[in-house]
């Protein structure tokens, strides 16, 4: 079971906004920044977002993050076909020594 | 440009040890700035962070897998590896080697191998 909780999907139009949303505690997205990770099906991770709201060079626009106390969230204006995929949040944990926790993935389908 | 690539056995028999070794090129593996880990994925499930260790040799486990799962780093040859013992069934994943950038509260992994499918079975 994950520590940071995400919604197991969500869709929309072309065009269309989708938010999701990732939920953690005081000693892991309380306490440290925020990324996000976009995967394709088949392929490795994607660094999508890291510091809670930075794109990393050609990471389009249209991805957007924001954290707020111990939760954080996605946005994907102007949906396109292309981010249909799956995606999930992550932040260091500073407890038991201090680990890496993701969250339990969102899939994103463009109808 | 930094590019990871993962090696190692793709079939491990249950109770044996899996080892992987990730190896890095294009620089920055002596920067302090970067630590080097390594995620999990099970067929059709989640992301699963394993281990990182620093350039220091200083080691960071997932709680739930640190009995068994050992990560060393060797500078000299830009490599660093795995290693998980007596593995079974629920260790088939593909397993991903990674960069990770460190800084005051923050951590994300920002260069990704294309990941290794290991498949325990006898």
């Amino acid at each position: 079971q994950s520590v940071l909780t995400q919604p197991p999907s969500a869709s929309g139009t072309p065009g269309q906004r989708v938010t999701i949303s990732c939920s953690g505690s005081s000693s892991n997205i309380g306490s440290d920044a925020v990324s996000w990770y976009q995967q394709l099906p088949g392929t490795a991770p994607k660094l999508l977002i890291h510091s809670n709201d930075q794109r990393p060079s050609g990471v389009p626009d249209r991805f957007s993050g924001s954290k707020s106390g111990t939760s954080a969230s996605l946005a994907i204006s102007g949906l396109q076909s292309e981010d249909d995929a799956d995606y999930y949040c992550a932040a260091w944990d500073d407890s038991l020594n201090g680990h890496f926790v993701f969250g339990s993935g969102t899939k994103v389908t463009v109808l | 440009q930094v590019q990871l690539q993962e090696s190692g056995p793709r079939l491990v028999k249950p109770s044996e040890t899996l080892s992987l070794t990730c190896t890095v090129s294009g620089g920055s593996f002596t920067s302090s700035t970067f630590y080097w880990g390594w995620t999990r994925q099970p067929p059709g499930k989640g992301l699963e962070w394993i281990a990182t260790i620093r350039n220091s040799g200083t080691t960071y486990y997932n709680p739930s897998l640190k009995s068994r799962v050992t990560i060393s780093i060797d500078t000299s040859k830009d490599q660093f590896s795995l290693k998980l013992s007596s593995v079974t069934a629920a260790d088939t994943a593909v397993y991903y080697c990674a960069r990770e950038f460190s800084g005051r509260h923050i951590h994300h992994m920002d260069v990704w191998g294309k990941g290794t499918t290991v498949t325990v079975s006898s």
